[in-house]
């Protein structure tokens, strides 16, 4: 079956960037998603990635994957104090998603 | 904009109680799903459904059923609460097509005593 590991926090200084770290063993897996979780939310689509890319860059985000290494990787540039939430990485195979346990991100001052 | 609703923010049952969560979603999707999320552990599917009457097992389907009469509700159900159901409930709607995104509700935290 499919497991995904992410580490489970992450504090981060304002105006830095974070990048949190996602690997996944599913090697057929077609799209690789970031959601973002806000406290007392659901979880938000923050971006997402064929599994044939490289890289894709969406404004102060930026995705990387290696598929070789099953690593996926989350890089938010001049964090801000908005971006402190759970970070959830997901693979997708057919209708189903699996996700990771969760990065929670602290923004500090 | 999808909206997915869910009909509870918070709820609290008792042991023993049969227990109704429900969620519409207004994008006519036709897969839905249900999770439960607890801290470490991520989001687990529990049951979801790509079709009216239509639905499968996810992965930690005991203890639950689940119910889609029609195409924009689905239901999930605690025959008969437990403490350890005590979780965070996340509905979540995606179209026909495998690489269609997920998308979420916001919600319903449930409390068993």
């Amino acid at each position: 079956g499919e497991d995904v590991e992410q580490s489970l926090f992450l504090s981060v200084r304002e105006g830095d960037s974070s990048v949190i770290n996602c690997t996944y063993t599913d090697s057929s897996s077609t799209y690789l998603y970031w959601y973002k979780q806000e406290p007392g939310a659901g979880l938000q689509l923050l971006t997402y990635i064929f599994s044939n890319m490289d890289m894709k860059q969406d404004q102060r985000l930026t995705v990387l994957l290696n598929k070789k290494d099953k690593h996926l990787s989350l890089r938010i540039a001049d964090t801000q104090t908005g971006d402190s939430a759970i970070y959830f990485c997901a693979e997708s195979n057919d209708y189903k998603l699996s996700f990771g346990a969760g990065t929670t991100v602290t923004v500090r001052a | 904009d999808v909206k997915v609703t869910q009909s509870s923010r918070y709820l609290v049952k008792r042991t023993g109680e049969k227990v109704f969560l429900e969620c519409v979603q207004d994008m006519d999707h036709e897969n839905m799903f249900w999770y439960r999320q607890d801290p470490g552990l991520g989001l687990r599917l529990i049951y979801f459904s790509y079709d009216v009457k239509m639905k499968e097992k996810g992965d930690i389907p005991e203890g639950y059923s689940v119910s889609r009469e029609k195409k924009e509700r689905f239901s999930l159900i605690l025959e008969s609460a437990s403490t350890n159901q005590t979780s965070m409930y996340l509905c979540a709607s995606s179209g026909r097509e495998g690489r269609e995104t997920q998308y979420f509700g916001p919600g319903t935290r449930l409390l068993v005593l």
